[in-house]
């Protein structure tokens, strides 16, 4: 069975920075393609950045040049460096595995 | 405003059958069969539904169905059920740098 369990979010003031976490079990993270996906409070999906099993990556134009995805092969992890954060920013923020599997995500609030 | 576009609301009675639409253009929708359907109840993780705009993952119902025609994707759900009554989102890869593309939603309600 495939599980993805995120963790790192939390209150972080504007201009802050964090780094979320994704632990993959049941599947291999460099062997497909991994993507971040987020959700405002009441609002819909947004997706954020993926990395491929190549290691290219891509980003939504929203959080390119702040947002940085990356993968640990060794511990089966997913991260995302988030820098210069806004309170936009401020969302659910999901792991995705080949747009199959979803982890239960994991809440960022940027504020003041 | 979301790449893809969706109603806002569609609603339907037990045993109905209701069809989402997804409009989108020549760069995503239109040019890729990679268009996929997501089930998403009140504080719960999206759960896929439909991929590669008619497949269904393995233990979704089959009252589920995707299509597409032209620049638009469909979801239907035949044999409406109240377990059903959720928020519906698909998505594209698409040609532009983002790669990816949801819509806005769409809350389908079962009367």
């Amino acid at each position: 069975e495939v599980q993805l369990v995120e963790s790192g979010g939390g209150l972080i003031q504007p201009g802050g920075s964090l780094r979320l976490s994704c632990a993959a079990s049941g599947f291999t993270v460099s062997s497909n393609y991994m993507s971040w996906v987020r959700q405002a409070p009441g609002k819909g999906l947004e997706w954020v950045s993926v990395i491929y099993s190549g290691g290219s990556t891509y980003y939504a134009d929203s959080v390119k040049g702040r947002f940085t995805i990356s993968r640990d092969n060794s511990k089966n992890t997913l991260y995302l460096q988030m820098n210069s954060l806004r309170a936009e920013d401020t969302a659910v923020y999901y792991c995705v595995a080949v747009a199959h599997y979803w982890g239960q995500g994991t809440l960022v609030t940027v504020s003041s | 405003q979301s790449a893809l576009t969706q109603p806002a609301s569609v609603s339907g009675s037990p045993g109905q059958s209701i069809t989402i639409s997804c409009t989108g253009t020549s760069s995503d929708v239109g040019g890729y069969n990679y268009v996929s359907w997501y089930q998403q109840h009140p504080g719960k993780a999206p759960k896929l539904m439909i991929y590669d705009v008619s497949n269904r993952p393995s233990g979704v119902s089959n009252r589920f169905s995707g299509s597409k025609s032209g620049n638009t994707a469909s979801l239907t759900i035949s044999g409406l059920q109240a377990e059903d009554e959720a928020d519906y989102y698909c998505s594209s890869y698409t040609s532009s740098s983002t790669l990816d593309v949801f819509g806005g939603g769409t809350k389908l309600t079962v009367l």
